[in-house]
Formats: C-alpha cells, sequence, structure tokens
C-alpha cells in the first residue's frame, strides 16, 4: 500500500523562529491534508490541499501541494508554545465513487521552548 | 455540535477479555472510519463504513478484531479475544462525502 515518509521525527526549537517539515510519497496523491494532535486528543484538521502547486496559508501556517502530487510541506512561522504537538501529514486518493481513505505519516513531535 | 463521541476513554483489561469500543459519529456524517494509533506504527486505517455499510477492511488486523455500523449514529470495534499487543489508542473518525475527516478524542486501550 502508499507510504508516506514524514521528517523531520522530531524538532526542539525556541519561540519565534520558522517550521518546516514535509511529506514525500513514491505514490501520487489528489488530496494532501496536514493534521496537528494535542496530548489525549484527536488529530484535527490544518490545511488541505486540492491541486498540484498549491500554495494555501492558514495564519502562520503556510503548506504547499508539490508538483508531481508526491510531496508537501508545512511551514510555522513565528512559532509560540502552543504550537507543541504533533503534526501529521495526510494524503488522499479520491479515485471516485466511495473511497475516502487516508494515509498518513508518523507524524512530527514539534516542541516550542519559551 | 458534540462531534465525534467515543466511549469508554480509558479501558484496562486483561489478555483474553473482549473488549467493546464505541463510537458516536456527526450527525449528517455518512462514513466512519475505525483507526489505530501506535509509536510504533502511527496511524492505521482498520476499517471504514459508507451509509453503514463495511467499504475497507483490510486494515483489520486478525479475525479477533470486528465492526459493526448497525445504524447511521453508532458503530463499535470489538476485540476477542484481546491480547497486549492491542494496547494503542483507537480513534473514530467521521465526515460527509469525503469531506474533511474529524476524529474523536479517542479510546487508550491497555490490554495486561
Amino acid at each position: 500500500g502508499q507510504q508516506l515518509n514524514q521528517s523531520p521525527q522530531s524538532m526542539f526549537i525556541q519561540e519565534g523562529e520558522d517550521v518546516s517539515m514535509n511529506c514525500t510519497s513514491s505514490s501520487i496523491f489528489n488530496t494532501w491534508l496536514w493534521y496537528k494532535q494535542d496530548p489525549g486528543e484527536g488529530p484535527v484538521l490544518l490545511i488541505a490541499l486540492y491541486k498540484a502547486g498549491e500554495l494555501t496559508s492558514n495564519g502562520r501556517l503556510t503548506a504547499q501541494f508539490g508538483i508531481t502530487r508526491k510531496d508537501s510541506f508545512l511551514n510555522i512561522s513565528a512559532s509560540i508554545p502552543s504550537d507543541v504537538g504533533i503534526y501529521f501529514c495526510a494524503g488522499q486518493i479520491n479515485s471516485g465513487g466511495s473511497n475516502y481513505k487516508l494515509t498518513f505519516g508518523k507524524g512530527t513531535l514539534l516542541t516550542v521552548n519559551p | 455540535d458534540a462531534g465525534v463521541i467515543q466511549s469508554p476513554r480509558h479501558e484496562v483489561t486483561e489478555m483474553g477479555q473482549e473488549v467493546t469500543l464505541r463510537c458516536k459519529p456527526i450527525s449528517g456524517h455518512n462514513s466512519l472510519f475505525w483507526y489505530r494509533q501506535t509509536m510504533m506504527r502511527g496511524l492505521e486505517l482498520l476499517i471504514y463504513f459508507n451509509n453503514n455499510v463495511p467499504i475497507d477492511d483490510s486494515g483489520m488486523p486478525e479475525d479477533r478484531f470486528s465492526a459493526k455500523m448497525p445504524n447511521a449514529s453508532f458503530s463499535t470495534l470489538k476485540i476477542q479475544p484481546s491480547e497486549p499487543r492491542d494496547s494503542a489508542v483507537y480513534f473514530c473518525a467521521s465526515t460527509r462525502l469525503g469531506q474533511e475527516q474529524f476524529f474523536g478524542p479517542g479510546t487508550r486501550l491497555t490490554v495486561l
């Protein structure tokens, strides 16, 4: 099945720094998604990307859908302590009908030192 | 909107016992997903339903695992008999027509 390679596995940064993480795949996806998971909670969607080359922002977050449809990155600018958590990329192949499966990366654990 | 509701939030049981996890999707959502999260394997899709019908159960690890969705507002994931390697956080998520998946808070299962 499809696999997503997410990097880095973990990051330790100072408050105010910018952060970048990415995902690559050997398979093509039609949709790329970025989720954040806080301790003891389920993942929450941050950004969804639907077109190759698409660049989308959500506040301090910016994500891009790679031209080849096999990769995506997420940037966080001016990090703050509440950015702490695990960030997951997820790819979806919309093959029509009722196929809405997501494949998740292993996650990037972000720690922000105040 | 109450969001996806899962129960129990925590479950501790002994090896060999039956475990039943419950999920109530968001009202109006017609797709429901069961995931398992572990440190080693990350988030894995176990099974998903569309309009209460199981579409893909290829992620279900063994016959010990079974899932049902008797109606649009309720689903169960059952493990019988449970084993220590089943210890994980189990998430339920729901969506409407392939839009954003909303995750529940998860059930942390510990099998001793």
